[in-house]
């Protein structure tokens, strides 16, 4: 079993649905990131949360520390929103762990 | 802009020769970070690097050599004793503990 599972694998939307990717992970962790990978290749950095929610656009991110859950939302999506979504897990001394990531893609 | 920059984009390689990827980054961070990304796998770390001079293995080191002489350069070898190295190959670095990750845009190294 991966340290870090991501669901759904794959996901296709319409333009303007409300998009929900989950991250559960298995280990102790100082931080849970979110990147978003697109089709070139690069990885951007979206979040990196503790606890709590963090908002910025139509992006949103949340983390239970109890259930060692943490989902990203993304509020009337767009097709420029399509890409991989990858959940990471900082287990500390900057060791990533990272999930396979989310494929996602919206239809105009 | 401070950024992340890898180079070259696309590399190819015959089988039993060395081929050396560059990460250069200008965000004046300490530590320095190297991952290998194949197909329905995540990002495994290969070497990293949190201060000058020094560096450490990952997770899948063997088969793979860097150098961390300059704060702004890490330079990662594929050397012929890498069994698999078709894949695509990303450099990251940060400014520390507690701290968010600046991914370069990666090089996807084919071995023909």
């Amino acid at each position: 079993k991966n340290e870090v599972e991501q669901s759904p694998q794959n996901l296709t939307a319409q333009e303007g649905e409300f998009i929900t990717i989950n991250c559960s992970y298995s280990v102790g962790i100082s931080a849970l990131h979110w990147l978003q990978q697109h089709p070139g290749g690069g990885i951007v950095s979206l979040f990196m949360l503790s606890s709590g929610k963090k908002k910025h656009g139509r992006l949103i991110a949340t983390i239970n520390i109890q259930e060692k859950h943490s989902s990203l939302h993304i509020t009337a999506s767009h097709p420029r929103d399509s890409a991989v979504y990858i959940c990471a897990v900082d287990q500390g001394a900057q060791k990533l762990v990272f999930g396979q990531g989310t494929r996602l893609t919206i239809n105009p | 802009d401070g950024g992340i920059t890898q180079s070259p984009k696309y590399l190819f390689r015959k089988e039993g020769q060395n081929v050396t990827l560059s990460c250069e980054q200008n965000l004046n961070h300490d530590a320095m970070y190297w991952y290998r990304q194949d197909p329905g796998q995540g990002l495994r770390l290969i070497y990293y690097s949190q201060i000058v001079n020094d560096f450490q293995k990952g997770d899948i080191a063997e088969g793979y050599s860097v150098s961390r002489e300059k704060k702004e350069s890490f330079p990662l070898t594929v050397t012929s004793a890498q069994k698999n190295p078709t894949a695509f190959y990303l450099c990251a670095s940060s400014r520390g503990v507690n701290y968010g990750y600046t991914f370069g845009s990666g090089t996807r190294l084919t071995v023909v």
